[in-house]
């Protein structure tokens, strides 16, 4: 079944310690993204990576990482969470091309506190 | 920088009534435009999708949107709503680079 996993699915941390969101996706797809979804605002793009090696940032990057050394995986990483991050993170895969229809994972909901 | 809006935080529409839900946009260039539908607990779901040729684009579920370039719009249409459409459904742009943005989202509910 063609799919995007991310995990965890739900992460109560505390401000400051290193945390990791895993990603990956089984369709060979080259473009990968993460988002942000917060109440009122949308989703908005942190990072995204045109294919390995290859990451550009979106329009909220601060506080975030994110590295594609395989091509089926892009976690994002936080290096020293903040209460602000707290949110809904989405990963999305799609290919390259004219149409870039995103797959999207199932979501991970991060409270930092 | 390309943004998206959505000017309706909700519509309600009853059962077997059309409903609309408005997206305007603003982007450099020609855009790329989607239309994806968020279920409860559940990631993004892919509707219909814009790039070029006909204005009237048609899409999942019997969902379509028509894309208005005087008016910089694309709307999200269904002749004929049911209980099951009720969703969040955000309206998304891509520009001639490679960055998504998508609006706030507009919350559908069809009353029975």
């Amino acid at each position: 079944e063609a799919q995007v996993t991310q995990n965890p699915r739900y992460l109560i941390t505390v401000t400051g310690k290193k945390l990791t969101v895993t990603c990956s996706q089984n369709m060979n797809h080259e473009y990968m993204s993460w988002y942000r979804q917060d109440p009122g605002l949308g989703l908005r793009q942190i990072y995204y990576s045109m294919n390995v090696e290859v990451t550009d940032k979106g329009d909220v990057p601060e506080g975030y990482k994110v590295s594609r050394k395989e091509k089926r995986n892009f976690p994002l990483i936080l290096e020293s969470p903040s209460p602000n991050q707290t949110s809904l993170y989405f990963c999305a895969s799609s290919s390259t091309g004219r149409s870039y229809e995103q797959y999207f994972g199932p979501g991970t909901r991060l409270t930092v506190t | 920088a390309q943004s998206v809006a959505q000017p309706e935080d909700q519509v309600n529409v009853a059962e077997g009534n059309p409903l609309t839900v408005k997206c305007t946009y603003s982007v450099s260039g020609n855009p790329y435009l989607f239309w994806y539908v968020q279920y409860p607990n559940r990631g993004l779901q892919f509707l219909l999708k814009y790039i070029t040729g006909d204005n009237l684009v048609k899409g999942s579920y019997g969902f379509e949107a028509e894309f208005n370039k005087s008016q910089t719009s694309f709307h999200l249409k269904k002749p004929s709503a049911l209980v099951s459409d009720s969703a969040l459904y955000f309206c998304a742009v891509r520009d001639y680079g490679q960055n998504f943005v998508f609006g706030p989202g507009t919350r559908l509910s069809v009353l029975p």
